[in-house]
């Protein structure tokens, strides 16, 4: 099956720095790929997403990646804002959103001030 | 639009007791449902894909027999996690997918349920 790691685990910035997320999966299958932020005892909630047929998208400060021969896909945020501290996941998907989602393990984003 | 709705929201109960976790979709049908469980400080794993109407499929390693999921209508699918042990502790959410909209829209998670087990 599909297999997503995640790096780092822990990311510090200062606030107005960017911050870079790297995922990696296994299975070349997969074809789409969304991130998600979750804050602490709630849901994860879609920040962005990119489809196989596309190698970058972007909306507002957050930009995703998507290098298909590599299999590697990263979240770029810029001018990080204190709201911005959670947790972030990658997934990976085959088929299509309506099949399942492997997670990458996540990545602790701090941004201080 | 697309509100995934979970209930109970938090739920400590005593060892050996079944506790059943609802997760619907509000103002959508949704052909798929998928059940996840967070350990603290964990990512989430997939433990099973409900489909209305027929049996759910489990991920590797999750007891179909100890983790009973229903989907009996395209807005509700239902765990029951019976005779619950300390070890079931967990965050469990549920996500949805919208039927009408088709395979290309994203997964609606549910806002998760703690279940602590004494």
């Amino acid at each position: 099956g599909e297999n997503v790691e995640q790096h780092p685990s822990t990311l510090s910035v200062q606030e107005g720095d960017s911050a870079v997320i790297k995922c990696t999966y296994s299975d070349s299958a997969s074809n789409y790929f969304p991130w998600y932020k979750q804050e602490l005892g709630k849901r994860p909630q879609l920040i962005i997403d990119i489809r196989s047929n596309v190698g970058e998208k972007k909306d507002q400060r957050i930009a995703v990646t998507l290098n298909k021969t590599a299999k590697h896909f990263s979240l770029h945020i810029t001018e990080t804002q204190p709201e911005d501290s959670a947790v972030y996941f990658c997934a990976a998907s085959i088929s299509g959103t309506a099949s399942k989602l492997t997670f990458g393990t996540g990545t602790r984003l701090q941004v201080t001030l | 639009g697309a509100v995934v709705s979970q209930h109970p929201s938090w739920v400590i109960c005593k060892s050996g007791t079944s506790v059943k976790i609802e997760c619907r979709s509000l103002d959508f049908q949704a052909t798929t449902m998928f059940w996840y469980r967070q350990f603290p400080k964990q990512s989430l794993m997939l433990m099973a894909t409900s489909n209305e109407g027929s049996k759910a499929t489990y991920e590797q390693g999750v007891e179909k027999d100890k983790f009973l999921i229903n989907h009996a209508s395209l807005t509700l699918s239902t765990l029951t996690v019976t005779s619950a042990h300390p070890e079931d502790s967990s965050f469990y959410i549920c996500s949805a997918t919208d039927r009408v909209r088709g395979s290309n829209q994203p997964q609606h998670f549910g806002d998760g349920t703690r279940l602590s087990i004494l």
